[in-house]
């Protein structure tokens, strides 16, 4: 059964660094594991995208282990303004479904 | 910067009506995405859609639901006969070549959908 598992919140304080990890089982061999952020009525909004090792980009980092069946999004000195629900997606094989996590609810304190 | 604009912002219906959810992607995206967030939870896969017809849908995308791009440019998601259950924030999303998870979608603002 394809499922995509994440802690459901975080506390975080600001500049600290904050790592969210997510299980995917059964993910797909050549597909990316993507991580998004909404904020409250909005839509979710692309961070980071990877397959493999460790993808880094302006915002935040990305680690994927050999197996790809976790990733763990780490976002570096946080502030009052990441607080946000943060979602993984992966592609399953099991018809190339996308599947989101069921979102972290990290929240900052000052 | 382009971005993906869903109309209307707010639906009110009647069980039992006919609603269109329309959205208008990124111009030279070729992948379109429904998802569905029911207050309070997470974001839920309806289907997705490249080349004029579905790639890939749901168990929630049932005979109720169709999708269509009637034109160049709209995206449009229709529920034949709403249900209570079907009240919900439905978001549309584009992306460019590689479609599935290999590429970055981008979400429109959403319409939130009331089923009364």
């Amino acid at each position: 059964l394809a499922k995509t598992t994440q802690p459901i919140s975080m506390d975080s304080y600001e500049g600290q660094e904050v790592n969210i990890t997510c299980s995917h089982n059964n993910i797909a061999t050549n597909d990316y594991i993507t991580w998004y952020q909404q904020f409250p009525s909005q839509g979710p909004r692309f961070i980071i995208q990877g397959y493999k090792t460790k993808v880094t980009n302006e915002v935040a980092s990305l680690f994927i282990p050999a197996d790809r069946k976790s990733s763990t999004l780490s976002l570096p000195r946080v502030s009052l303004s990441d607080t946000a629900v943060y979602y993984c997606l992966a592609v399953y094989n099991q018809g190339g479904k996308l599947i989101f996590g069921q979102g972290t609810e990290l929240s900052v304190k000052p | 910067e382009p971005e993906v604009t869903q109309t209307p912002s707010h639906q009110v219906t009647q069980m039992g009506q006919e609603v269109i959810l329309r959205c208008v992607p990124i111009s030279n995206h070729l992948y379109f995405y429904w998802y569905r967030q029911i207050l309070g939870q997470k974001v839920e896969f309806l289907v997705s859609f490249y080349n004029n017809e579905i790639s890939e849908k749901s168990e929630i995308f049932d005979d109720q639901f169709s999708v269509e791009r009637p034109d160049g440019s709209n995206f449009t998601l229709k529920i034949r006969s709403t249900k209570l259950e079907d009240s919900a924030m439905y978001f549309c999303a584009s992306s460019g070549a590689g479609g599935g998870g290999y590429n970055e979608q981008f979400f429109g603002p959403g319409t939130r959908l009331t089923v009364l």
